[in-house]
Order: structure tokens, then sequence, then C-alpha cells
């Protein structure tokens, strides 16, 4: 299976501030499609998970612009610009790319 | 607006069943792959088993292989997890979700979960 690191495992961040997440697959995650399946959810306290962000870098239908993703093969960021209270939560990376599907360990998001 | 509603959990005995189902709307059910994710109390999200959208491919985790049966009926818009043989460490959330891919790639929508608790 491939195995997904998230870093950090806590984020306590000041509003207003940015925030980074860092993801690691032990394998590249690019498919013989040539893309490479890796999303971003956002887990609010007591809630679902929700995509942000699919094939690296794509924002889902009504996910703020403050959200973006990047990285390429191995190695993966999502990035909050400025972050707001509704972003609390725990974010997890997932591949699609190999199967079964496997998630990082999320990372928490609270604010300071 | 696309909406997926689980239902079915609750508490049952180890080396009990439970048929759990998953009901989409607002959406052209047959033309998804359908996953079950779970989520074990204060833990991660966990992959268990996902239907295809043709071909009628079934995949399952390794954990679950043997106990747990995935189907769907496209005509109700319903995706099942029979689960059987439960053990505690079956007890989470689990979760459906809906995948635009024909096997898996990226699982878009998810439903609000149902728990299930294997106790004695």
């Amino acid at each position: 299976d491939v195995v997904m690191t998230q870093s950090p495992l806590s984020l306590p961040v000041t509003l207003g501030q940015p925030a980074s997440i860092s993801c690691w697959s032990s394998q590249s995650l690019v498919y013989s499609d040539g893309n490479t399946y890796l999303n971003w959810f956002l887990q609010r306290p007591g809630q679902s998970p929700r995509r942000l962000i699919y094939k690296i870098s794509n924002r889902d239908s009504g996910v703020p612009d403050r959200f973006s993703g990047s990285g390429s093969g191995t190695d993966f960021t999502l990035k909050i610009s400025r972050v707001e209270a509704e972003d609390v939560g725990i974010y997890y990376c997932m591949q699609g790319s190999h199967w079964p599907l496997t998630f990082g360990g999320g990372t928490k998001v609270e604010i300071k | 607006e696309v909406q997926l509603v689980e239902s079915g959990g609750g508490l049952v005995q180890p080396g009990g069943s439970l048929l759990l189902s998953c009901v989409g709307s607002g959406f052209t059910f047959s033309n998804f792959a359908m996953h079950w994710f779970r989520q074990a109390p204060g833990k991660g999200l966990e992959y268990v088993s996902t239907f295809s959208s043709y071909g009628g491919s079934t995949f399952y985790a390794n954990s679950v292989r043997g106990r747990f049966t995935i189907s769907r009926d496209d005509s109700k818009s319903t995706l099942y997890l029979q689960m059987g043989s439960l053990r505690t460490e079956d007890t989470a959330v689990y979760y459906c979700a809906r995948d635009p891919c024909g096997n898996y790639c990226s699982p878009d929508y998810w439903g609000q979960g149902t728990l299930v608790t294997v106790s004695s």
C-alpha cells in the first residue's frame, strides 16, 4: 500500500496568517494516464470530509482561492494564504492513483 | 444538489451482521463509482470498499475482505455494505462517497456518515 505522511500533526495559526501542510507519498502518484490523483480534504469538527483540492492543484467549486495545492511525484503541499476561523479542522491528503486509496494521518489546524 | 444519505448503523455484538445503505440524489448514480470509507472514534480516515461504475468491479480493503460485501442498485440510486463477522475494531462512522472515475481516483461528495458500534 502507498503510505501517505503528513506534517505537521498540529498547526496553530493566527487569524489572517498563512499556513502550509506537507504530504509525502511512499511512491510516485503519477498514474498511467498521466494524471496525479492527489487530493486534499477538510473535516470540520462534527462533519464529514469535504474535498477541497483534486489532482494536486484543482480547487473544488465553492472553495475559496486562499487555498492552493502544489507539488509533483511524491511531494505535495496545501497552502492557506490567510487563515480564517472557518478553516479550523483536520486536513487530510489522499492518494487515488493506486489501490487501495490511502490517506495521510491528518493535520489539525487550530486558531492560536 | 448532490446528496448522499447513509443509514443502517447501530449497536451490534461481535460476530454479528449489519446492512448499511447509502441513497444518492441530485446526480446520475450509475455514472459514478461508489466507495465506503470509515473513521474509528478519534482516528483518521480509512478506505473500506469500492463498486465501480461499469463492469461491476468490486474492491475491498484487506481488513474487511471476506467479511463485507458491497453492492449497488442503480435503479434505486442506492449503495449497500453488508457487514458480517463483525469485530470490535470495525467500530466506526461509515461514510459513502461518490467518485467521478470509473473505478477510483478522487471521491468528491461524501455522506454525513452512520455510526456502527460493535460491542458486547
